[in-house]
């Protein structure tokens, strides 16, 4: 298996424009994880789905955040209008029940720069 | 107070050293806890899992959780410079991932 896929892998953007960060899981993980990761705030857990469906959306900061997932190989995270202060790294993750503690995979991130 | 605390570091050790990494955290509740590595660049990765309280050791490294004292360590012996990453303790009150909350990481350098 290739690992939790992200793309892309750097995004930079302008104040005010939309960003959309992507996600393809492990095939047959059905918990799926957006985290952010700041050097102030370290890793937060943004919102999670289980078998699609948004199971915990408390960590999404705004409602500029929204997340989506319409099938059990793809998500998505859409930040809209960005600001400069969403600059961070974006990590997708996914595990599946079962697993020795539901270990989660991390994709390799999203860095995003938001000017 | 954060839930979980963990000193940022740098920690500067020579190759060879035994390496403690500690994390403490207020909520009583947490059961489960584990210790990502995450190199530059990259993202977390798994190394240690522990339910409850008590050590398990795997290899070089150890895992120690004191439930009483709220208080976890990883300790690596026989310290590399492959082991040069950060290390960031997590813990969760139900089984596994779900919720889990992350220490802000202790950045590690190993000098040859």
């Amino acid at each position: 298996d290739a690992g939790v896929i992200q793309s892309p892998r750097h995004e930079v953007t302008e104040m005010g424009q939309e960003v959309t960060l992507r996600c393809k899981p492990i095939s047959g993980h059905d918990y799926l994880f957006w985290y952010r990761q700041t050097m102030m705030r370290g890793l937060e857990l943004l919102i999670y789905f289980n078998n699609n469906v948004p199971i915990d959306d408390s960590g999404m900061p705004e409602d500029r955040f929204s997340a989506k997932m319409p099938n059990a190989s793809f998500s998505t995270l859409k930040i809209q209008p960005s600001e400069p202060r969403d600059s961070a790294v974006y990590f997708c993750a996914s595990t599946a029940r079962g697993l020795l503690g539901e270990t989660q995979y991390f994709g390799p991130g999203t860095r995003l720069l938001v000017l | 107070q954060k839930e979980v605390e963990q000193d940022p570091g740098p920690l500067s050790v020579p190759e060879g050293a035994i390496v403690s990494l500690n994390c403490t955290y207020s909520n009583s509740a947490f059961q489960y806890f584990m210790w990502y590595r995450q190199y530059s660049r990259k993202g977390p990765e798994l190394l240690m899992y522990t339910y409850s309280s008590g050590n398990k050791e795997d290899g070089r490294f150890t895992a120690q959780v004191d439930k009483s004292s709220k208080y976890i360590s990883l300790f690596i012996r026989d310290s590399q410079p492959s082991d040069s990453a950060t290390y960031l303790c997590a813990m969760s009150e139900e089984t596994g991932g779900f919720k889990t909350i992350f220490g802000a990481g202790t950045r590690l350098f190993v000098k040859a």
